[in-house]
């Protein structure tokens, strides 16, 4: 079984400041890794996803996270983020077993 | 466009009913999934079904039941045995066990 904690329940930012979303993980076995956004009463979108190979990867919007393994972690980031930015964001993390854990969210707040 | 569709959006019941709520998919994916979203709690996993005709519970399966008679349907009953049914349920499909998830925009049920 594996747990996500999503260490910011809420971040506060003004427009074209960079942001991070911090995601910590725990899991005795080798993982694999999504962030997904989730807009007002709407389900949820992948944002991107780490299977394996480059421990970086990046979206089509602008979004980038890393996957480190020695510090169980999956940072999101944005060096610039939009007002459209505005959203709950979710880290998850599976196993190959369909069960996958989803952190509790960090609600993202984008001021002009 | 495939998608996975969620009807009605919202829902109102009496307390001691049960209710039905809907997922259909168009995208062919062998996986469904029920989850239930409450505010500050991130998603949790109520059932899932890997192919046709089979379904396990998940963490949070108390007072549900679903089943999977056709690849694109998945229904879940909410039945009277739920002791807090208020809440946002979102389906899910995949392709696989490790592939990403795609949803449809939830049905958000409220009960009296």
């Amino acid at each position: 079984a594996q747990s996500v904690t999503q260490l910011d329940s809420q971040v506060p930012v003004f427009e074209e400041a960079p942001v991070e979303l911090r995601c910590n993980y725990s899991s005795s076995v080798s993982v694999y890794l999504f962030w997904y956004v989730q807009y007002p009463n709407q389900g949820l979108q992948l944002l991107l996803k780490y299977l394996s190979g480059s421990t970086l990867v990046e979206s089509i919007n602008g979004f980038e996270a890393e996957f480190n393994k020695s510090q169980t972690s999956f940072h999101l980031r944005k060096p610039s983020v939009h007002i459209s930015d505005t959203a709950e964001y979710f880290c998850a993390v599976g196993s190959n077993d369909y069960k996958l854990s989803f952190g509790a969210g960090t609600t993202v707040t984008v001021r002009a | 466009d495939g998608g996975i569709t969620q009807s009605p959006k919202y829902l109102f019941r009496k307390e001691g009913q049960n209710v039905t709520l809907s997922c259909e998919q168009n995208l062919n994916h062998d996986a469904m999934y029920w989850y239930r979203q409450d505010p500050g709690q991130g998603l949790r996993l109520i059932y899932y079904s890997q192919i046709v005709n089979d379904f396990q519970k998940g963490d949070i399966a108390e007072g549900y039941s679903v089943s999977r008679e056709k690849k694109e349907s998945f229904p879940l009953t909410v039945t009277s045995a739920q002791k807090n049914p208020t809440a946002f349920y979102l389906c899910a499909s995949s392709i696989t066990g490790d592939s990403p998830l795609h949803f449809g925009n939830g049905t958000r049920l409220t009960v009296t």
